[in-house]
């Protein structure tokens, strides 16, 4: 079976500070892919990232990055200089490929809070 | 170009009517899903289709839920009779074969 993991429910920071948010996934699949998506107050999901198994390069994309490890089964996204718009519930999410399309398993979401 | 509409946005009914909540996937698009994100038991997959035909139902809850794909350009999630723990909010999504996919707004439905 396939699960994600977030174990940071709620983090709270200051506007500027760095902050990285945690995933770790288990899968049997040798093929998979790894998600991220943002939810923001208002309540639409927001894709943000996809990542498949074979690429484990690091990803930058302006003040977000994502850092993918398989030998630890992790998928780290980090936020740099944050700001009190990145202020959302932050989702991991993984799948497998079956039939072309990607059945995505969610992690339980993390709070982040990015105060002025 | 318009990402994934749903409809109503929001949906109060009464325990025991009829519920039907309406998604337009992203022209295109060969797959449609539909989820259910609660405080309890986060976003589940309730059933995804591809080319209109529906290919796993094993996330619907049970057989008060039911979902239809006449087209692809509308889906149709229905509870009937609904029960207040359907209270949640109902995701439609849209991808292209293996493809990221992309969210609709959400229905936000309360039963009483």
């Amino acid at each position: 079976a396939q699960k994600v993991t977030q174990a940071q429910t709620e983090i709270s920071v200051v506007e500027k500070e760095d902050v990285t948010l945690d995933c770790v996934y288990e899968t049997r699949d040798t093929t998979y892919y790894l998600f991220w998506y943002k939810q923001p107050p208002s309540g639409e999901l927001v894709f943000l990232i996809r990542r498949n198994s074979f690429d484990e390069q690091n990803e930058i994309s302006g003040r977000y990055s994502w850092n993918f490890q398989k030998s630890t089964s992790s998928f780290n996204f980090t936020i740099t200089a944050s700001q009190v718009v990145d202020s959302a519930v932050y989702f991991c999410a993984l799948s497998g490929l079956i039939q072309g399309a990607q059945k995505l398993v969610f992690g339980q979401g993390t709070r982040l809070t990015i105060n002025p | 170009d318009a990402g994934v509409i749903q409809s109503p946005r929001h949906e109060v009914t009464e325990m025991g009517q009829e519920v039907t909540l309406r998604c337009k996937p992203i022209s295109g698009h060969d797959y449609l899903f539909w989820y259910r994100q609660t405080m309890m038991r986060g976003l589940e997959l309730l059933i995804y289709f591809n080319n209109n035909v529906p290919i796993d139902d094993s996330g619907m809850p049970e057989d008060r839920f039911s979902a239809k794909m006449p087209n692809a350009s509308f889906s149709t999630l229905k509870i009937q009779p609904s029960e207040p723990r359907d209270s949640a909010v109902y995701f439609c999504a849209s991808s292209l074969t293996h493809y990221e996919q992309y969210f609709g707004p959400g229905t936000r439905l309360t039963v009483t």
